[in-house]
């Protein structure tokens, strides 16, 4: 079955400095593979996905993600960090139906001054 | 509507009670689906609609569970004889077609059961 696992719980951040944010998945073909951003009270937003060929995808708020087929991995990186980038980030993998996503449980993001 | 709407914001229910959420996509989104998420924890898959169908409802924990979506459009989440553990946020999302469409999810209903 497919499953998603993001290793950090949790991520400190100096503003300005680069993210690197984990996700490995498991999967028996080739993946859709997802990262959302839940802000605190906000619903899930969609950064960015891959579903097939450049393995670097490019999303919204400056976010890019690289597909690692050798290594099962699709982390988010972002160059500089804004204050406004704190929230929870889920990496999320397609099931082999479309129907559903599997998610992560998740990477908090704090961003200090 | 602007985005998938999701009533009420917050829902505290006694235990045993029969809670009904509802969730409004966005118009002309044929897909709907219901995801859990409880504390700590990532999204978890319940039911995926397409039309006014259920297509897949593996994720529903137990026979408590029921969801409609008689119109196509709004769904209705309803969960009999609440337990303490039934207590999460349950979030819906809609897409065009499918979730390798962009999924758009709303802000959730916070249940809590005591």
């Amino acid at each position: 079955a497919q499953s998603v696992t993001q290793p950090d719980i949790h991520i400190t951040v100096s503003e300005g400095a680069s993210l690197e944010l984990r996700c490995n998945y498991s999967y028996g073909a080739t993946p859709y593979l997802f990262w959302y951003v839940q802000s605190p009270g906000q619903g899930l937003q969609l950064l960015l996905k891959y579903f097939s060929g450049d393995t670097l995808v490019q999303g919204i708020k400056g976010f890019e993600a690289e597909f690692k087929r050798s290594q099962s991995s699709f982390n988010l990186r972002k160059p500089s960090v804004h204050w406004s980038d704190a929230a929870e980030y889920f990496c999320a993998v397609d099931s082999n139906t479309g129907n559903q996503f599997y998610f992560g449980t998740g990477t908090s993001l704090t961003v200090i001054p | 509507g602007a985005g998938v709407s999701q009533t009420p914001s917050n829902k505290v229910t006694e235990k045993g009670k029969y809670v009904e959420l509802r969730c409004d996509p966005i118009s002309g989104h044929t897909a709907l689906y219901w995801y859990r998420q409880s504390l700590g924890q990532g999204p978890e898959f319940l039911i995926y609609f397409q039309g006014t169908g259920a297509a897949d409802d593996s994720g529903l924990p137990n026979d408590r569970f029921f969801a409609v979506r008689p119109e196509g459009s709004v769904s209705t989440l309803k969960i009999q004889r609440t337990e303490r553990g039934d207590s999460a946020v349950y979030l819906c999302a809609s897409s065009l077609s499918g979730m390798n469409t962009e999924a758009f999810f709303g802000q959730g209903t916070r249940l809590t059961v005591v």
